[in-house]
């Protein structure tokens, strides 16, 4: 079975700090996928970025960063430089390969607040 | 692009009323899925299908059934609504396992 564990429930920072959001996850799977999305407060879910189990490189976009170390099962997040606009509910998400079909599994999900 | 498309938005039942939230996706995927949204639950799975006529219990099936009878759409029924089916419903589609899924803006229910 597959497990997402966001062991942050709610996180404040004020704007401009970076912070890091922690996702732990449980496969036991060879080939898996991990995504993360984000619920700003209008409530729809985007789509921020997907990576596969074979691929350990960390990955940057813009002030966003995600650093996947599969030696401790773990698919962080990091906002460099907080900005209000970032205030959402995060979600690190699992898809194994050899689950079935079933869809993706998420964590409870991170409530980020950056405060001005 | 619609992408995903969910009707209706809003939603107050009474307690024992039965309705169909609707789900429709113009992207030809094959896999679709519902979950339900709770504070502090995230988000968790109803049902879902790997294509038409197939469909799957998820995480909290009771009280729901889903049929998909063609690729394009998905619906979800409440059967008898009770109060613990308050919720946001979302529904989601994507391509392939290895694929983001693509979620429709939601359903807000609220049963009394």
């Amino acid at each position: 079975a597959q497990k997402v564990t966001q062991a942050q429930t709610e996180i404040s920072v004020v704007e401009k700090e970076d912070v890091t959001l922690d996702c732990v996850y449980e496969t036991r799977d060879t080939t898996y996928y991990l995504f993360w999305y984000k619920q700003p407060p209008s409530g729809e879910l985007v789509f921020l970025i997907r990576r596969n189990s074979f691929d350990e490189q960390n990955e940057i976009s813009g002030r966003y960063s995600w650093n996947f170390q599969k030696s401790t099962s773990s698919f962080n997040f990091t906002i460099t430089a907080s900005q209000v606009v970032d205030s959402a509910v995060y979600f690190c998400a699992l898809s194994a390969l050899n689950s079935g079909n079933t869809p993706l599994v998420f964590g409870k999900g991170t409530r980020l607040s950056v405060i001005a | 692009n619609a992408g995903v498309t969910q009707t209706p938005k809003f939603q107050v039942l009474k307690t024992g009323q039965s309705m169909t939230l609707q789900c429709a996706q113009d992207m030809n995927h094959e896999y679709m899925s519902w979950y339900r949204q709770d504070p502090g639950m995230g988000l968790r799975l109803i049902h879902y299908s790997v294509g038409a006529g197939i469909t799957d219990q998820g995480e909290v099936p009771n009280g729901y059934n889903v049929s998909r009878s063609t690729t394009e759409d998905f619906p979800l029924r409440l059967l008898s609504a009770a109060p613990s089916q308050t919720s946001v419903y979302f529904c989601a589609s994507r391509r392939q396992v290895n694929q983001p899924q693509h979620f429709g803006d939601g359903t807000r229910l609220s049963i009394l």
